[in-house]
């Protein structure tokens, strides 16, 4: 069965700041990994994804993450963080495994607050 | 940019009566999902369909929950007889490659 863990419930950085969301997975096939963002009250917004490739996968917002497959990880970076990058990230793997498109598995989220 | 559109975008509803939660997906996608929120929790998977019938389910997926395409480009979910615990964010997705495609969700509100 497939997994994620998001090992920080919460992490609280300055702004300005680097930043490093950590997720590791389980999955018993070629992985999907996805992170997604969201504010309150708000739907899911896809930060970056990887299928297949180069490990390393830029995205929207100047966010970028890194798959291991050697650790299961997907760990998701930003070097400068904002005050507007507040929110709620999720963690997420699927792909495809007995002939259909998996679902995706979400991690319980990692809360991130911004100090000014 | 095609997207997939749910509605209604908020439902108040009395425990015990039925709600329907519709979604139209991206329109060549074969893979259509439903997924749970709980405020302030994960999402959570609840049910997976593709060639008109269900692929997999979650154990949340019970007896009063149901899934249907009528239609061709419609995904409806019906909860029989919502119970207190079904106040949450749904979220339809679609895919054709594996890529999730979300909508902006049906927050449904029990009382």
């Amino acid at each position: 069965a497939q997994s994620v863990t998001q090992p920080d419930i919460h992490i609280t950085v300055s702004e300005g700041a680097s930043l490093e969301l950590r997720c590791n997975y389980s999955y018993g096939a070629t992985p999907y990994l996805f992170w997604y963002v969201q504010s309150p009250g708000q739907g899911l917004q896809l930060l970056l994804k990887y299928f297949s490739g180069d490990t390393l996968v830029q995205g929207i917002k100047g966010f970028e993450a890194e798959f291991k497959r050697s650790q299961s990880s997907f760990n998701l970076r930003k070097p400068s963080v904002h005050w507007s990058d507040a929110a709620e990230y999720f963690c997420a793997v699927g792909g495809y495994s007995g002939g259909g498109a998996d679902g995706l598995t979400f991690g319980k989220g990692t809360h991130l607050i911004i100090q000014p | 940019e095609p997207e997939v559109t749910q509605t209604p975008s908020h439902q108040v509803t009395q425990m015990g009566q039925e709600v329907i939660l519709r979604c139209v997906p991206i329109s060549n996608h074969l893979y259509f999902y439903w997924y749970r929120q709980i405020l302030g929790q994960k999402v959570e998977f609840l049910v997976s369909f593709y060639n008109n019938e269900i692929s997999e389910k979650s154990e949340i997926f019970d007896d009063q929950f149901s899934v249907e395409r009528p239609d061709g480009s419609n995904f409806t979910l019906k909860i029989r007889s919502t119970k207190l615990e079904d106040s949450a964010m749904y979220f339809c997705a679609s895919t054709y490659t594996g890529e999730l495609f979300f909508g902006e969700g049906s927050r449904l509100t029990v009382l």
